[in-house]
C-alpha cells in the first residue's frame, strides 16, 4: 500500500508568481484535502476535494484554487502568490462515506514553500 | 465555530517520565478525535483516531481518552523516550470536511 505522496519537497517562488503542487493519495481513497500551516501554528484547512467536485472550502481566497482528478490524484494552485502563503502545504486522503470526512486522515510529507 | 486549544505550548520531561497531553474543543458534537505527531518540518503521522462512541484507544506506549461531554481528550505517553520528542497535534472534524487543530504541544524528552 502506497503512502500520500506530495511534491515537490521545497519550492522557492516570488511574489506575484503562480505555483501548483501536487499530491498523491493512499491506494484506495477517494478524498483529498489541502492545509497551510505556518511556523508554530497548527494546519488550516484551504478545501478538500471528493470524487473530483469541491467538497467544503476554509476561509482562503479564490486565487487558491484546486483539482483531483480521476485517480484521485490532486492538484493545488495559488496564484498571485503573497509573501504570507509562505508556508508548509500539507495534503491528506481519507476515504470518506456519506457523512464526508469522518474517517482517519492520512498526511503526506509536506511542501515547503517560500515566497519572496 | 468549532475551536481547539492544546496545553501546554511546549513540555520538556526527561526520559523514562510518564506524561499527559490536554486537548479541548469547543462544539461537542463531534464524530472522532485525532491524535498526530509531526516532527520538524515534516508532514502529519496520524498516531490515534478515537470514535465519539469510545472513550479511549491504545496503541503501545500511547493512551488517548475522549470526554465528548467536556469536550476534552487527553493523550498519555508512558515511560517516555528521546526519540518522542516532536509536536503533538489533536484535530475534531467540522462539517464533515475539515479537520480542526490545536497549535500543538511541542514535546521535548531528555536522555
Amino acid at each position: 500500500e502506497t503512502g500520500v505522496t506530495q511534491s515537490p519537497t521545497h519550492l522557492i517562488k516570488t511574489r506575484g508568481q503562480q505555483v501548483t503542487l501536487r499530491c498523491s493519495s493512499q491506494s484506495g481513497h477517494n478524498t483529498v484535502s489541502w492545509y497551510q500551516q505556518a511556523l508554530g501554528q497548527g494546519p488550516q484547512f484551504i478545501f478538500q476535494y471528493y470524487r473530483e467536485e469541491e467538497n467544503g472550502r476554509g476561509n482562503f481566497p479564490p486565487r487558491f484554487s484546486g483539482l483531483q482528478f480521476p485517480n484521485y490524484s490532486s492538484e493545488l494552485n495559488v496564484n498571485a502568490l503573497e509573501l504570507d502563503d509562505s508556508a508548509l502545504y500539507l495534503c491528506a486522503s481519507s476515504l470518506a462515506g456519506a457523512r464526508g470526512t469522518d474517517n482517519e486522515q492520512f498526511f503526506g510529507p509536506g511542501t515547503r514553500l517560500t515566497v519572496l | 465555530k468549532q475551536e481547539v486549544t492544546q496545553i501546554p505550548a511546549a513540555l520538556s520531561v526527561p526520559e523514562g517520565e510518564n506524561l499527559v497531553l490536554n486537548c479541548s474543543f469547543t462544539d461537542s458534537a463531534i464524530y472522532n478525535l485525532q491524535w498526530f505527531r509531526q516532527d520538524p518540518g515534516k508532514g502529519l503521522t496520524s498516531l490515534l483516531l478515537i470514535q465519539s462512541s469510545q472513550r479511549e484507544q491504545t496503541s503501545g506506549r500511547l493512551n488517548a481518552s475522549l470526554d465528548k461531554s467536556s469536550g476534552r481528550s487527553t493523550l498519555y505517553i508512558a515511560a517516555s523516550q528521546p526519540g518522542d520528542s516532536a509536536t503533538y497535534l489533536c484535530a475534531v472534524p467540522q462539517a464533515g470536511t475539515a479537520l480542526i487543530f490545536g497549535k500543538g504541544t511541542t514535546l521535548s524528552v531528555s536522555s
